[in-house]
């Protein structure tokens, strides 16, 4: 079984700063991870995934996350915000267990300030 | 263009009139689902297939049904809505061991 928590439901960042949102996961199996952006009145769009292979995963926009077996984390960063920034993002969990199955965190909001 | 779509992408309707939802892809993928989106909660996950007539439950299954005799197919029944079933749903298709899904636009519905 898979469960995702993400610290922190809403997070403000300027413009041109760090973006880092945080990801922990549980897992019984070795776990995939993925992170998802929710622009407004959109569905959902994958960022980047974890599938065992290099644990920095480099995705769409700028951003990027490491896995960390040690801390059981997936946190995703990005180096300088921008406006087109501000969405929901979503880490996710599955496994070769999972059998279609996919553990989403509550979600965390990003607000972007000029 | 590889996509997965809803229909109908709003629907208001009250309780007690069953409604459909319908999903489709066309990238031939073999795991289907639903999920419900609720402010706070995240995306809980409905129902599942794992193929052609296999589905199974996920985390919030009462008060839905589903079908799937065609792997392009999935649609989500709701036979009784009731207030508490007012929500976003979004249905995925993935296919193969990482399970990357792929959505669909969504469907906003309030049952009054």
């Amino acid at each position: 079984a898979q469960s995702v928590t993400q610290l922190g439901s809403h997070v403000s960042v300027s413009e041109g700063a760090l973006v880092l949102l945080r990801c922990n996961y549980s897992s019984s199996v070795p776990p995939y991870l993925f992170w998802y952006v929710q622009y407004p009145n959109q569905g959902l769009q994958l960022l980047l995934k974890y599938t065992s292979a290099a644990t920095l995963v480099k995705g769409i926009n700028g951003f990027e996350a490491e896995f960390k077996k040690s801390e059981t984390s997936f946190h995703l960063t990005k180096p300088s915000a921008h406006m087109s920034d501000a969405a929901e993002y979503f880490c996710a969990v599955s496994g070769a267990d999972s059998w279609g199955k996919l553990q989403f965190g509550a979600g965390t909001q990003v607000v972007v300030t000029p | 263009e590889a996509q997965v779509t809803q229909n109908p992408r709003y629907l208001i309707t009250v309780t007690g009139k069953k409604l459909t939802v319908t999903c489709s892809q066309n990238m031939n993928h073999e795991y289907m689902s639903w999920y419900r989106q609720d402010p706070g909660l995240g995306l809980r996950q409905i129902y599942y297939s794992m193929n052609v007539e296999v589905t199974d439950k996920g985390d919030v299954p009462e008060g839905y049904k589903v079908s799937r005799k065609e792997k392009r197919n999935f649609p989500l029944i709701l036979e009784s809505p009731s207030p508490n079933q007012t929500s976003l749903y979004f249905c995925a298709s993935s296919y193969g061991e990482y399970n990357e899904q792929f959505f669909g636009p969504g469907t906003r519905l309030t049952v009054l």
